[in-house]
């Protein structure tokens, strides 16, 4: 079965640029989904087919995907940022959704 | 308001059953696949099972085929999940969510979550 991979942290300085990762061979040819989720909250769609954001999502996040891995980046942290991040994709080999383990993203 | 809100979830002794419910309102809740996805306590997202709008078409992950079935009712605009023969290791929240629109798409609405916790 697929296998999603996110580094367990990221730490970055308000005002800064944070990239969170997901690694998974030649996730490039799939489509990635991104999700935050508070402490004791239900996640939230961030980024959808890599790239595109849904309503009330700030500018400051985007998404790419390439290769072997597909990339969350959070322009000008803030506090309010500070969450698990995870990505997802649909293993079209088995009809299965896929979740990475997640990142916690520390604002410093 | 457009939501999904669970129930069912409760504290059930290893081997036993439990059925959560999902009510959705404020959209046409038959157009849409349906997914349950859960998260064990401090632990990450985990999908478990997903149907089709007509209930053709159902997956589960490989650690709960056989002892859960996921069902819906569209004339309700409700979603099931019968769990069978719960272990430990079942214990998490359960949430249930909707794809954006496509099969593969990401899920833009989820609900608040219940909590299922099994122990004897």
């Amino acid at each position: 079965s697929y296998v999603l991979t996110q580094s367990p942290s990221v730490s970055v300085a308000p005002g800064q640029t944070a990239r969170i990762t997901c690694g998974g061979t030649n996730i490039g040819g799939k489509s990635v989904h991104w999700y935050q989720q508070r402490p004791g909250q239900a996640p939230v769609l961030v980024i959808y087919y890599d790239t595109d954001r849904p309503s009330g999502i700030p500018e400051r996040f985007s998404g790419s995907n390439s290769g072997n891995t597909a990339t969350l980046t959070i322009r000008r942290v803030e506090a309010g940022d500070e969450a698990d991040y995870y990505c997802q994709i649909w293993d079209t080999s088995n009809d299965h959704w896929v979740f990475g383990g997640g990142t916690k993203l520390t604002v410093l | 308001e457009v939501q999904l809100v669970e129930s069912g979830g409760g504290l059930v002794k290893p081997g036993g059953s439990l059925r959560l419910s999902c009510a959705a309102s404020e959209f046409t809740f038959s157009n849409y696949s349906m997914i349950w996805v859960r998260q064990a306590p401090g632990k990450g997202l985990q999908w478990v099972s997903s149907i089709s709008t007509t209930s053709s078409y159902i997956y589960y992950t490989d650690s709960v085929k056989g002892r859960f079935t996921i069902s819906r009712d569209n004339a309700k605009n409700s979603l099931y999940l019968q769990m069978n023969r719960l272990r430990s290791d079942d214990t998490a929240v359960y949430y249930c969510a909707r794809p954006r629109t496509g099969l593969d798409d990401g899920f833009d609405l989820w609900g608040q979550g219940t909590m299922v916790t099994v122990s004897s």
